[in-house]
């Protein structure tokens, strides 16, 4: 069973930058796609970036295209997630999500989010 | 931006009703979309994927319906833990979510 976990809390000031990590165990990295969804306090999901199956790479959405960046070391079976010129309004629980890259031997491109990670709170604050 | 619309905003309803939960998008999605199920608290879990295929794991009270630009959530006999806020999400272009309906005892 795939189990993600995800690096601990944070504070940044505005203007600063914030790496958050995605250990897997269970399952290869390599074997998988990760999507990256946020939540800010009381509101709803917003989804960030994420591996294309169809396109055969990362994609971002265009709110934050420029300032978000996503990486995976497959040697540690770590994925991560950067996101650049920190503003208040950043300030959100982030999640990272799993999905198998084949399923029944076939490419899976129609199943997303299988799994995720317990969320990692980013605060922005002065 | 394909952009989704989710409705109602609330629904109130007891144990053991129905629940019928609206998604409507602003263009044609085909059937790609999902729905998820957020108790507080905790991540998102899917339910749903590819407009009407339940994941591994979910209950057959949770079904979904719908192609196009219009799609349907329905939990049948609601369960105590079924109590929760439920999130639909398309895949077409790239991803977007819907704002969530809240289903309230």
């Amino acid at each position: 069973q795939v189990q993600l976990v995800q690096s601990g809390a944070e504070v940044k000031k505005p203007g600063a930058s914030v790496k958050v990590s995605c250990r897997v165990s269970g399952y290869r990295l390599s074997e998988l796609f990760m999507h990256w969804v946020r939540q800010a306090p009381g509101t709803g999901l917003e989804w960030l970036g994420g591996f294309s199956p169809e396109e055969d790479e990362n994609i971002y959405s265009q709110k934050f295209r420029g300032r978000v960046v996503l990486t995976e070391d497959t040697s540690t079976d770590t994925a991560y997630m950067e996101l650049s010129s920190l503003k208040s309004e950043d300030t959100a629980v982030y999640y990272c999500s799993a999905s198998y890259k084949t399923i029944s031997g076939l490419v899976n491109n129609a199943v997303n989010f299988q799994h995720w990670g317990q969320g990692t709170l980013v605060t922005v604050a002065t | 931006e394909i952009v989704l619309t989710q409705s109602p905003a609330t629904l109130s309803l007891s144990p053991g009703e129905t629940a019928t939960l609206s998604c409507r998008a602003s263009q044609t999605i085909f059937n790609y979309l999902a729905w998820f199920q957020q108790k507080p608290g905790q991540a998102p879990k899917l339910l749903i994927y590819e407009a009407t295929k339940r994941a591994t794991g979910i209950p057959a009270r949770f079904s979904g319906r719908g192609s196009g630009t219009d799609f349907t959530l329905t939990i049948s006999s609601l369960e105590p833990e079924d109590f929760a806020v439920y999130y639909c999400l398309q895949r077409s272009d790239p991803f977007t979510f819907g704002p969530g309906t809240r289903v309230d005892i």
